[in-house]
């Protein structure tokens, strides 16, 4: 059964920090690796999407990358600000059932 | 805009009043699934459909009902809610199974009493 995990559950980091975030998952059949981003009592906004195939993908100060095979994901934030503020989680497509399958997320604080 | 759109963003019921929440896309996406999000356990999803007419049970079903009779809609029904049924409620869509990003509903917080 895929099992999703990302460490550390919470950080705290002063503005203009780079700050990596991880994910790891038991099962390297996948489709994809999804990110997103949650605000509190918010929606789900997909930030990054890596297909298996890929290693990495980069959307502005945002850098994801992907080793399948050691089961490992992490997110690359750079100069971080204020309103990074929020949880980050990572999900898996699993190429046996197709469902998406997440992470506990993790909780980000930038201080001003 | 391409979003998913679900209503009520929040609802308090009562124990027993059926209820239904509705969820709609507008990019043609075939796949699409309900997830309940609770503090510490994450998100489980709850029903999933690839296609019109075709559902399928996900990790957490019971006490829940889907339907699928057209492209863009796939409401979620609670029967007979019960408070164990409280939780942040998300509809998503993609386009189709696999390998595609996935969009998601604002949610909806039910609080059933």
């Amino acid at each position: 059964k895929q099992e999703v995990t990302q460490i550390p559950a919470a950080l705290s980091v002063p503005e203009g920090e780079n700050l990596v975030l991880n994910c790891s998952f038991t099962d390297s059949a996948i489709y994809n690796l999804q990110w997103f981003r949650q605000d509190p009592g918010k929606g789900l906004t997909s930030l990054l999407l890596i297909q298996s195939s890929q290693r990495e993908q980069t959307s502005g100060r945002l850098n994801a990358s992907l080793d399948k095979s050691s089961g490992r994901s992490t997110l690359y934030i750079a100069a971080s600000q204020p309103g990074d503020s929020a949880t980050y989680l990572c999900a898996v497509v699993s190429s046996n059932t197709g469902k998406l399958i997440f992470g506990q997320g993790t909780t980000l604080q930038v201080k001003p | 805009e391409a979003q998913v759109t679900q209503n009520p963003r929040y609802l308090i019921t009562v124990t027993g009043k059926k209820l239904t929440v509705t969820c709609s896309q507008n990019m043609n996406h075939e796949y699409m699934s309900w997830y309940r999000q609770d503090p510490g356990l994450g998100l489980r999803q709850i029903y999933y459909s690839m296609n019109v007419e075709v559902t399928d049970k996900g990790d957490v079903p019971e006490g829940y009902k889907v339907s699928r009779k057209e492209k863009r809609n796939f409401p979620l029904i609670l029967e007979s809610p019960s408070p164990n049924q409280t939780s942040l409620y998300f509809c998503a869509s993609s386009l189709s199974i696999g390998g595609f990003r996935a969009f998601f509903g604002q949610g909806t917080r039910l609080t059933v009493v």
